[in-house]
């Protein structure tokens, strides 16, 4: 699978929009990029995903460039609750059965 | 829907004591789990995939004898840390994806919400 690179850390103001980076320059075709979230002491939670066209859903957009090799993550109004860490991915099918992993993640830190 | 439980959402047991951890999908069936840890500050590392009706799947490094993994249906696999010791403290969390494996190719992962393990 295709490496991701993130950010460390960020921070955003509540109420303003909340851009996450993600470099995957070495993803391939048949790849798609899989935004996750991990508040603290819980489960990740997934967020959207896409193949090659932008995305959006009641969460989040996902705007990947035309050439997949980066995406950003826009949450449009961030508030105090989306204080996470977020895990940018790129998985495809291997032989070990459609694995997930993950790297280090962004550490996003909402001010109020 | 795709929900994943996890259960206990906490233990504390004794240093060589075995654990078990169960992980239902309670409104889809998987026939593949997945069972990660993380070590606190740090990212989830995966240990295994985990099939129904078949022998589970380690990464690199993980003792299959020591973390037991049982996938007896479609929408329950268990994790057993067998003789704990405080090394093994942390916090495990598993995942699925709906459907059968072909079709769910591009299904996003759902997770359980952890299960936070104390050795002592």
């Amino acid at each position: 699978d295709a490496k991701t690179t993130q950010p460390t850390s960020m921070d955003c103001a509540e109420g303003r929009a909340a851009n996450l980076p993600c470099n995957h320059s070495t993803i391939s075709g048949n790849e798609y990029v899989y935004w996750y979230r991990q508040i603290h002491s819980q489960g990740p939670q997934y967020i959207i995903h896409g193949l090659k066209n932008n995305e959006t859903n009641e969460m989040a957009s996902l705007i990947i460039t035309e050439d997949r090799k980066s995406s950003t993550l826009i949450l449009p109004h961030a508030t105090l609750r989306d204080t996470a860490v977020y895990y940018c991915i790129v998985r495809s099918r291997n032989t070990g059965g459609f694995k997930t992993i993950f790297g280090a993640g962004t550490r996003l830190f909402v001010k109020a | 829907g795709a929900v994943v439980s996890q259960h206990p959402s906490w233990v504390i047991c004794k240093s060589g004591t075995s654990v078990k951890i169960e992980c239902r999908s309670l409104d889809f069936q998987a026939t593949t789990m997945f069972w990660y840890r993380q070590f606190p500050k740090q990212s989830l590392m995966l240990m295994a995939t985990s099939n129904e009706g078949s022998k589970a799947t380690y990464e690199q490094g993980v003792e299959k004898d020591k973390f037991l993994i049982n996938h007896a249906s479609l929408t329950l696999s268990t994790l057993t840390v067998t003789s704990a010791h405080p090394e093994d403290s942390s916090f495990y969390i598993c995942s699925a994806r709906p459907g059968q494996v072909q079709s769910s190719y591009n299904s996003p992962l759902h997770f359980g919400n952890g299960t936070r393990l104390t050795v002592t």
